[in-house]
């Protein structure tokens, strides 16, 4: 079975421009995450969507930040302008449903450099 | 307020031994599950045994046992026979119920020794 699909899985570009990460959930699964992880604060939820709504974005940092589920196979995580200090590893991770037994499965994520 | 704490920064254990990774919580719900992942050098988070606040049983995965006492709001990870793929990165968290979202400790260090 094809486990969350995350794209590109490195990313380098210069501060000011614009990335965009693109992620692929585990087909049938409702609940998709964001999350970036830092040496300094670990890991931190962005944003989650459930049933492709955004249910909960009060971890995304600031406006520069925004993310998208178009359809149940599909979203994105867009930054511009990108800034140094947005370098970090990215994950995607979706999960079955809303029980809190059930677990996230994460995809291999996206290291983001901005230079 | 909800909390993970993972104590231990690092661990060593010599290869074919068994080790015990620390994790208490904190939650004034009811209803909450627990989980541990593996996060290797190469950087994926790979999850490895779940334990829900009602399962009277401490789960068990191959080699992944969770050391559940609840009372002492403990969720410790006992990997047994260690071997030298181990050696990663291990995050405890934490889901309760009314809200999806994880609270991760701050991981334990591993390093399987030959």
């Amino acid at each position: 079975d094809a486990g969350v699909i995350q794209s590109p899985r490195h990313e380098v570009t210069e501060m000011g421009q614009e990335v965009t990460l693109r992620c692929k959930p585990i087909s049938g699964h409702d609940y998709l995450f964001w999350y970036r992880q830092t040496m300094m604060r670990g890991l931190e939820l962005l944003i989650y969507f459930n049933n492709n709504v955004p249910i909960d974005d009060s971890g995304m940092p600031e406006d520069r930040f925004s993310a998208k589920m178009p359809n149940a196979s599909f979203s994105t995580l867009k930054i511009q302008p990108s800034e140094p200090r947005d370098s970090a590893v990215y994950f995607c991770a979706s999960s079955l449903t809303a029980n809190s037994n059930q677990p996230q499965h994460f995809g291999d994520g996206t290291r983001l450099s901005i230079l | 307020a909800q909390k993970i704490t993972q104590t231990q920064p690092g661990m060593f254990v010599q290869e074919k031994e068994a080790v015990t990774l620390d994790c208490t919580y904190d939650t004034s719900d009811q209803s909450y599950g627990l989980f541990w992942y593996k996060q290797p050098s190469s950087g994926e988070m790979i999850f490895l045994i779940y334990q829900g606040s009602y399962d009277e049983q401490n789960a068990t995965e191959g080699r992944y046992s969770l050391n559940f006492q609840k009372a002492r709001k403990s969720a410790n990870l006992v990997i047994s026979a260690s071997q030298l793929g181990d050696s990663a990165m291990y995050f405890c968290a934490m889901s309760t119920s009314g809200t999806y979202k994880y609270i991760f400790g701050t991981g334990t260090r591993l390093k399987v020794l030959a």
